[in-house]
């Protein structure tokens, strides 16, 4: 089982729409979650980090549920700029051993 | 300022030679790191070091060196290149331990023939 496991998509969605993410990660003794953003030819971005509460940023909500070993991240009123590839990102082993999965790619259309 | 910059940008380069790609952080940080992107866009970390130190070292060909001068500078040198090692690497930093925020550089696409 791979370590951080993703839908790679595509994920097309009309403008306005609402559209969820999920991510599953295998090391139950993970301590860090996180959602980066990468842009066709960049480097990636950290989103948001996601809290064991849930969180919100604007349009972005991201949740994580410890029992079941996934979080997940939602966006709602898609805009054409979200359009890019969304990647899971959580600590596996050591503090600084951040792992990334393999991206889910979303594209929105008008 | 670019906050973590690597040179060169594009390498293209002939199977057997060897390369070296550099990177430098100007943003105090004590952890830097080389990711490895290849074709399928999967993002997968090589080395990571803490004030000049290896803490990381993933399962890396040992063609593959890393190399920390002091703890802005993280340089990779690569012997007899291989053409499985056409990718974009990537540096980051990041103040360490949990805060999980990476900050990357812009990459360095390498293509062997």
């Amino acid at each position: 089982r791979k370590e951080v496991e993703q839908d790679p998509g595509p994920f097309n969605v009309p403008e306005g729409a609402t559209v969820a993410f999920n991510c599953t990660y295998s090391n139950s003794a993970s301590q860090s979650f996180f959602w980066y953003r990468q842009d066709c030819r960049k480097e990636p971005k950290l989103l948001m980090s996601v809290y064991s509460s849930g969180n919100e940023d604007g349009r972005f909500t991201a949740q994580l549920n410890r029992a079941s070993q996934y979080i997940s991240l939602l966006i709602r009123d898609s805009k054409l700029s979200d359009s890019a590839t969304y990647l899971c990102v959580v600590n596996t082993g050591t503090a600084s051993k951040l792992t990334f999965g393999t991206g889910t790619r979303l594209q929105v259309t008008l | 300022d670019t906050a973590v910059s690597q040179t060169p940008k594009y390498l293209v380069t002939q199977m057997g030679n060897d390369k070296s790609i550099k990177c430098e952080q100007n943003l105090g940080h004590d952890t830097m790191y080389w990711y490895k992107q290849d074709s399928k866009k999967f993002l997968k970390i090589m080395f990571s070091y803490n004030n000049k130190e290896l803490i990381i070292n993933e399962t890396v060909p040992n063609r593959f060196s890393p190399k920390s001068p002091d703890k802005a500078h993280l340089n990779l040198h690569i012997n007899s290149l291989e053409l499985g090692d056409s990718a974009v690497y990537f540096c980051a930093s990041s103040r360490g331990g949990y805060t999980g925020e990476l900050f990357f550089g812009e990459g360095s696409r390498l293509t062997v023939l």
